[in-house]
């Protein structure tokens, strides 16, 4: 069966500081990943998306990036945080070759990695 | 610009009772769409979802309506019980949501005993 996995679970971060979460899946091959943010108020905002190793889709502007190394690794970074990053991240995943999933876009989200940026 | 709006932040229900959850969304593109259940601290769960081509799915106590003229949609939960009380999101998916879904921003649903 399929898992995903990211952490870490909880960071405190001061502004200006590195950031650096990571996302691994298990249990398929060539997924559809993506990063999510929780912030308070707003929903579930899409940050980015990979359909493939070292292909990145930026949906809003920020100070964050996020990379593909390997087939199932997702990270999400900044060189310097700012206090509006505080959030609840998310990363997903998707397997449009699965059959099923293809036809209604499901997304399986990992346990997720609350960041707190004073 | 909110393609999919959930207008009610939260929603107080007595166990036992129907919740009903609500979504609108603006973008006539969206062909799938999904409802998670969220608790805190926790990442979405997949609830239930419906293809643009049909207006009723129904599994077990959860039931989404489609009305497509309307660009509505709705999560019907019968009876509620108290492990229900959590945020529901609303996602809308398009050309087989390969670049993701679009969500709206929740509704959280309390259930009282």
């Amino acid at each position: 069966s399929q898992t995903i996995h990211q952490w870490p679970a909880t960071l405190v971060q001061p502004v200006g500081s590195p950031l650096s979460l990571e996302c691994t899946v298990e249990g398929t091959s060539n997924p559809n990943l993506y990063w999510y943010r929780q912030a308070a108020g707003r929903g579930l905002q899409l940050l980015f998306y990979s359909v493939g190793i070292g292909q990145i889709s930026s949906e809003v502007p920020q100070n964050l990036s996020a990379s593909r190394p390997q087939d199932r690794q997702f990270i999400l970074s900044s060189k310097k945080l700012l206090l509006s990053d505080s959030g609840f991240y998310l990363c997903a995943w998707t397997d449009l070759a699965g059959g099923g999933l293809r036809s209604t876009g499901e997304l399986f989200f990992g346990e997720g990695s609350r960041l707190t940026v004073l | 610009d909110q393609q999919v709006k959930q207008n009610s932040p939260s929603l107080s229900v007595q166990e036992g009772r129907i919740s009903i959850l609500n979504c609108d969304y603006t973008n006539s593109m969206f062909d799938y769409f999904l409802w998670y259940k969220k608790y805190p601290a926790e990442g979405p769960t997949f609830l239930i979802s419906i293809s643009s081509i049909k207006d009723k799915n129904e599994d077990g106590r959860f039931t989404v309506f489609l009305n497509k003229s309307a660009k509505h949609l709705s999560l019907h939960i019968v009876p509620s019980q108290p492990g229900d009380s959590a945020v529901y999101f609303c996602a809308a998916s398009e050309r087989g949501g390969a670049d993701g879904l679009t969500f709206g921003k929740g509704t959280h649903l309390i259930i009282q005993p």
